[in-house]
This record gives C-alpha cells, sequence and structure tokens, in this order.
C-alpha cells in the first residue's frame, strides 16, 4: 500500500533555482493538495486540486506552480526559490470532503 | 474567516494517565468537520479521529476521544491511558463542508514521561 509518495525527501536549492516536488498518489482520490509547515504556524495550504485538470489557490500560493493532467499525480513547481520558501512540504489526497486526508511522508526543503 | 486555535504549545502527562488537547474553532458554517493529526518526530501526518459537525455523538477511535461542544465551538482531543509513542505534535484541523481546504491549528507537542 504506497499511499501518498513524495520525492524527494530532502532537497537543498540555491536561491532563483528552480524544481518540481513530486507527488502521487494510488487511492484513486480526486482531491489532491499541497502544504507547507513552517515551525509555530502549522500547515497552510498552498494548491489543491479537485480532479484532473482543475486546480485553484490556497492560502500562500506565491512562488508555486501546480498542474494536474492525471488522477495520480500533482506536482508542486518553485519557480524561482527564495529563502522564504525553506520549509516542510507535504502532499496530501482524500476521497471526498467528509474524510480525512492521507499524507505524504513530506519533503524537507532549504533554499540558501 | 474560519480559524483553529491551540492555545497549548507544549503539555507533559504521565505514562497511563489521560490528558486532554484543546482545540477550539471559529466559523460560520453549519456543516464541517473537526479532524486530529499527529505528528511523531519521524514527521509523517497520522490521521487519528473525526467529527462532524451534525454528528450527535463524540467521536471514538480506540484510545482517542473527541469531546465536541458545538455551542462552545470546542473539539478536544482526550487520549486515554497515555503511552511513550504518544510523544508527538498534534494537530487539530477544520474543513467546512463546502470546500476540500483543511485549515489547520497551530498544534500541540505532548511529552508522555515515564
Amino acid at each position: 500500500n504506497a499511499g501518498v509518495t513524495q520525492t524527494p525527501k530532502f532537497q537543498v536549492l540555491k536561491t532563483g533555482q528552480s524544481m518540481t516536488l513530486q507527488c502521487a498518489q494510488d487511492m484513486n482520490h480526486e482531491y489532491m493538495s499541497w502544504y507547507r509547515q513552517d515551525p509555530g504556524m502549522g500547515l497552510r495550504l498552498i494548491h489543491y486540486s479537485v480532479g484532473a485538470g482543475i486546480t485553484d489557490q490556497g492560502e500562500v500560493p506565491n512562488g508555486y506552480n501546480v498542474s494536474r493532467s492525471t488522477t495520480e499525480d500533482f506536482p508542486l513547481r518553485l519557480l524561482s526559490a527564495a529563502p522564504s520558501q525553506t520549509s516542510v512540504y507535504f502532499c496530501a489526497s482524500s476521497r471526498d470532503r467528509y474524510t480525512e486526508a492521507f499524507f505524504g511522508q513530506g519533503t524537507r526543503l532549504t533554499v540558501v | 474567516a474560519q480559524k483553529i486555535t491551540q492555545t497549548q504549545p507544549g503539555m507533559f502527562v504521565q505514562e497511563k494517565e489521560a490528558v486532554t488537547l484543546d482545540c477550539t474553532y471559529d466559523t460560520s458554517d453549519q456543516s464541517y468537520g473537526l479532524f486530529w493529526y499527529k505528528q511523531p518526530s519521524s514527521g509523517e501526518m497520522i490521521f487519528l479521529i473525526y467529527q462532524g459537525s451534525y454528528d450527535e455523538q463524540n467521536a471514538t477511535e480506540g484510545r482517542y476521544s473527541l469531546n465536541f461542544q458545538k455551542a462552545r465551538k470546542s473539539a478536544n482531543l482526550v487520549i486515554s491511558a497515555s503511552q511513550l509513542g504518544d510523544s508527538a505534535m498534534y494537530f487539530c484541523a477544520m474543513r467546512a463542508s463546502g470546500t476540500y481546504k483543511y485549515i489547520f491549528g497551530t498544534g500541540t507537542r505532548l511529552k508522555v514521561l515515564a
């Protein structure tokens, strides 16, 4: 049971570099989302998707892009990394609005 | 605006005792769901328990129960018979019925003492 798989687990970027955080789920969930976790701030929603081809912004979308070409995959792109994007990133999926979200293991990103 | 408040940054409990982690929420929606997640030091987010706003009974899952007081807008997590493995960060979260978005609290770090 893979669930939600995030890669990589750790990443160090230089300011201005771009990269893509990968997220895949094998539960056929329609809803997927990306959060960032910063100390003392809980988890904040970056972007989310309610199905293939449909995405929308969350609470802190600036500096990030997403796309959803398949039900399984929901990559998060950092366009030009900044030190303020140093954080732990979580991908999550859920079957519907009423059930719990399943989270990936997280990606610890450091921007220097 | 929706908001989740967890006022206890850190808590200690003796092994085998019960502990209550506080969570209050603010929403104007009538239909919503409340969730608790556990985050151990390894970092993953583990779902513990769910309470729907229209559920008349408090949710229970093994040693976890949710003390839901709708009028007070509180959804406290009760852990009975604490174990050393319960040491972790605990997050309360809310999702309004018309949205897929979770709103998370800032978390409570629980330390279980032997």
